[in-house]
């Protein structure tokens, strides 16, 4: 059964930052693209930006692109969001995703992060 | 960006009846592999979101074949030929042809 777990969410204060971290079990973690989508509080889904299968490829959207930092560590199978300088704006549940920009195959639980001061 | 439109944006129904949305896109979602990325994604309340169509008409692991997806270029839909109560949540259509992948605003699909 695939599983992604994210950890890592909680409330900081605008222009701090914050590790997210997703655990992947169930299918081959190395071969697989990852991504990071957003969900604000009653709205809709936002794309944050995916990685390929050895980190050598890495895309964000324009809102996060110079703040967030996706990496990965496929001996531990494990996916990481670093947002730094963080905004209001950021606050969401942050879903960690198997799956590129093509489609994605399945989807964390989802991790909440919410800035405020 | 690709804007996805979906309509309606609620959808009222009553148990047994069928069910369509509508999902439009600004650009043609026809990639130069010649696959069209449109894919549907369930999101029942309190949940995450669940695969349930991707290129266009392709069920995802799991999915009963009530849904079904159909379109071409600029104008897809997604098609529940029996609604269940299982069903209710919100619908969104999303594109990954183009950079960056775009959502639709979401339909919420109600039993009447």
């Amino acid at each position: 059964e695939v599983q992604l777990v994210e950890s890592g969410g909680g409330l900081v204060q605008p222009g701090e930052s914050l590790r997210l971290s997703c655990a992947a079990s169930g299918f081959t973690f190395n071969d697989s693209w990852m991504s990071w989508v957003r969900q604000a509080p009653g709205k809709g889904l936002e794309w944050v930006g995916n990685i390929g299968e050895d980190g050598s490829e890495r895309y964000y959207v324009d809102s996060v692109r110079g703040r967030f930092t996706i990496s990965r560590d496929n001996t531990k199978n494990s996916l990481y969001l670093q947002m730094n300088s963080l905004r209001g704006e950021d606050t969401a549940v942050y879903y960690c995703a198997r799956g590129g920009t093509y489609y994605i195959i399945s989807w964390g639980q989802g991790a909440l992060v919410t800035v405020s001061s | 960006d690709v804007v996805m439109t979906q309509s309606p944006l609620s959808l009222p129904v009553a148990l047994g009846q069928p069910a369509s949305i509508s999902c439009r896109s600004s650009q043609s979602l026809v990639h130069s592999d010649g696959n069209t990325y449109l894919n549907w994604i369930q999101q029942r309340p309190g949940q995450s979101p669940r695969p349930l169509i991707h290129k266009v008409s392709t069920r995802d692991s799991g999915v009963p074949d009530r849904f079904s997806g159909s379109g071409s270029g600029t104008d897809f839909t997604l098609r529940i030929s029996r609604v269940e109560a299982e069903d209710v949540g919100v619908y969104y259509c999303t594109q990954g042809t183009h950079w960056p992948p775009t959502f639709g605003q979401g339909t919420r699909l109600e039993i009447k």
